[in-house]
């Protein structure tokens, strides 16, 4: 299993502005994911963050606007640029833990507002 | 465009009844899984079946697969107020383990 530790777990931004949301996990893990789940919605897949190279972004999805870091297997970012009303969703990161291969686990979360 | 799609997109029930929920996806798949979501938080892995199943159970939990109909069901049995939530099936696309979401089915449970 894993131990995810998302932050923050909520916030309300300015249109304009960027955030930066925090996945933890508490043992190296191979694969993670970024997720978003638009109000009322299923989840769509953003991107694979890949550990010391460029993360592996879905159709619709683009570096300049989620940009995405994972400087090693226990930790990535995703930032939010230039935020609009739209960008409001839940943002989750997931992982996929090695001895698994198969399961999802995930993060609280970080509950997303733009005015 | 989204995998699986559920429904009921929404189901209310008294404490006690089963509860039933169905997914069905377009494209051949490796596994099926459930997850629940409670309140918009993270979601947590309920139960996998495998192409190869046809039926899993897990403490009140009953999953059937169909492949030629390319559907799923989940079994809610004895249904406590506790298992308010959003459930969601997800099938694995294959090598990069990436899963892709159902609609989800959000069921209510009065107590």
């Amino acid at each position: 299993s894993a131990v995810i530790s998302q932050k923050p777990s909520r916030d309300i931004c300015q249109r304009g502005t960027s955030l930066t949301i925090q996945c933890q996990v508490d043992s190296q893990v191979t694969m993670m994911f970024w997720y978003r789940q638009q109000p009322g919605q299923s989840l769509t897949l953003i991107a694979t963050a890949n550990q010391g190279s460029e993360a592996t972004y879905e159709s619709g999805f683009v570096i300049d606007k989620f940009p995405i870091s994972r400087p090693n297997l226990t930790f990535s970012t995703l930032t939010v640029s230039n935020m609009s009303p739209e960008d409001s969703s839940i943002y989750l990161c997931s992982v996929i833990p090695g001895e698994t291969n198969e399961k999802l686990f995930f993060g609280s979360g970080t509950q997303l507002s733009v005015l | 465009s989204q995998q699986g799609e559920e429904d009921p997109q929404a189901l209310s029930i008294q404490e006690g009844e089963n509860a039933t929920m169905n997914c069905s996806y377009k494209t051949s798949i490796n596994n099926l899984q459930w997850y629940r979501q409670n309140s918009g938080r993270g979601l947590v892995h309920l139960i996998l079946i495998r192409s190869n199943e046809r039926e899993k159970h897990s403490g009140r939990l009953r999953v059937t697969l169909d492949t030629s109909k390319k559907s799923s069901s989940l079994l809610i049995t004895a249904s406590r107020a506790a298992d308010t939530a959003s459930y969601f099936c997800a099938t694995d696309r294959g090598s990069a383990r990436q899963l892709t979401f159902g609609s989800g089915t959000q069921l209510t449970v009065l107590p």
